[in-house]
């Protein structure tokens, strides 16, 4: 079946710094990957996707592509602020039966 | 863009009684929304799918008598969570599709609902 995994955490970063949250899958034919968001209390939101393979999603700074060479969707900001502190989950639809996959989530905090 | 409103924010209730969490898809219709269970640190574990005229679609190891859930229009889904438990705290998290293609547009999550059983 399909799963996604993520890298352990939780990740703690100086203000400024780069990130990157690794994500990998794996899905039979051509799935759909998203980046969501969680912030403390609250539900997710869709931070960024891509649907097909070398699609680039990107959104608010922070980049990830669709690499199906190495089925990877990694996220990157090339400088993190204070207020990107939270949970980042890695997820991909599948062809069939609509049901979004997620990885196990990785906490980010970014110090000042 | 599409807004899925969740109520309540959090409730507390005592052991033995049932709790209704609400989902509504505020301006598009949801012909299927999910019910999520997560627990503190950890992903989101699909309960449900939830189907618009039409019984729930529940996953392995949930328990359909105990998480009760309604469709009954393309705007309102509720999960009913009968003789609570205090294993049954929680966070429960709804989510629906504001397109014709989830592919293309993902899927839109509500602000979720704290549950604490005492």
């Amino acid at each position: 079946g399909d799963s996604v995994t993520q890298m352990e955490g939780p990740v703690t970063l100086s203000e400024e710094a780069f990130l990157t949250i690794n994500c990998t899958y794996t899905a039979t034919g051509y799935p759909s990957l998203f980046w969501y968001v969680q912030y403390p209390g609250e539900g997710l939101q869709l931070l960024l996707k891509a649907t097909k393979a070398d699609d680039k999603g990107s959104n608010k700074g922070f980049e990830a592509t669709y690499r199906k060479e190495t089925t990877s969707f990694h996220l990157e900001k090339g400088s993190v602020q204070v207020s990107d502190s939270a949970v980042y989950f890695c997820a991909l639809l599948g062809t069939s039966y609509g049901k979004l996959t997620f990885g196990q989530g990785t906490i980010l905090t970014v110090h000042p | 863009g599409a807004v899925v409103s969740q109520h309540p924010s959090w409730v507390i209730c005592k052991s033995g009684t049932s709790v209704k969490i609400e989902c509504r898809s505020l301006d598009f219709q949801a012909t299927t929304m999910f019910w999520y269970r997560q627990f503190p640190k950890q992903s989101l574990m699909l309960m449900a799918t939830s189907n618009e005229g039409s019984k729930a679609t529940y996953e392995q190891g949930v328990e359909k008598d105990k998480f009760l859930i309604n469709h009954a229009s393309l705007t309102l889904s509720t999960l009913t969570v009968t003789s609570a438990h205090p294993e049954d705290s929680s966070f429960y998290i709804c989510s629906a599709n504001d397109a014709g293609t989830p592919q293309n547009y993902g899927y839109t999550f509500g602000s979720g609902t704290r549950l604490t059983v005492v």
